[in-house]
């Protein structure tokens, strides 16, 4: 059973081009984590969100509480940006996707 | 601006062996955790740590691993004797805040891979 639920698994995107992740969610949660890992394994948190939208540099997250759904959507992508995204709710635990794995070509 | 550090960063042991995986979590934080990531998997929570005993386990922390905050700076997770599948990426990170909390923020650590072998 997923609590959290990621899609798509994998993307290729070009550079340059406009990206979403979007992640659902099937228990009770108090916020909403967007993660970024990088090939070497690290985790870096980008957002935390419990209503609303955030923005950070070229990077939107938001979240729809009645839906249960979060959007990550990433503008201008860049090679830079290729790693793996992973949503995280934080009910009386952290409760983690399966993560996105996004690939942006030059 | 404050991080929390893992060592070490990769380990290598026999299976069967004892391995502590050691964590420094932020300095004010107060919950500890330990999540595991095996190669090409999601994530997983293995234990949480507040007031010096568990909160929460997971169904794999079983009677084999172990987790300890031996002084007011690291926090351990052992591994009495390690079996291949044990092989995983193991996180550590701390939060101000309990879970439940609106607005708690957890703070992961860079990860030790560990290999059995």
């Amino acid at each position: 059973k997923n609590e959290v639920e990621q899609s798509p698994q994998n993307l290729t995107a070009q550079e340059g081009e406009f990206i979403t992740i979007n992640c659902s969610y099937s228990v009770g949660i108090s916020a909403l984590h967007w993660l970024q890992q990088h090939p070497g394994g690290g985790i870096v948190s980008l957002f935390m969100l419990s209503s609303g939208k955030k923005k950070h540099g070229r990077l939107i997250a938001t979240i729809n509480i009645q839906e249960k759904h979060s959007s990550l959507h990433i503008t201008a992508s860049h090679p830079r940006d290729s790693a793996v995204y992973i949503c995280a709710v934080t009910g009386n635990q952290f409760y983690f996707g399966t993560g996105t794995s996004l690939t942006v070509i030059p | 601006e404050p991080e929390v550090t893992q060592t070490p960063s990769h380990q290598v042991t026999q299976m069967g062996q004892e391995v502590i995986l050691r964590c420094v979590p932020i300095s004010n934080h107060l919950y500890f955790y330990w999540y595991r990531q095996i190669l090409g998997q999601k994530v997983e929570f293995l234990v949480s740590f507040y007031n010096n005993e568990i909160s929460e386990k997971s169904e794999i922390f079983d009677d084999q691993f172990s987790v300890e905050r031996p002084d007011g700076s690291n926090f351990t997770l052992k591994i009495r004797s390690t079996k291949l599948e044990d092989s995983a990426m193991y996180f550590c990170a701390s939060s101000e805040a309990p879970p439940g909390r609106k607005y708690t923020e957890a703070f992961f650590g860079q990860g030790t891979r560990l290999t059995v072998v």
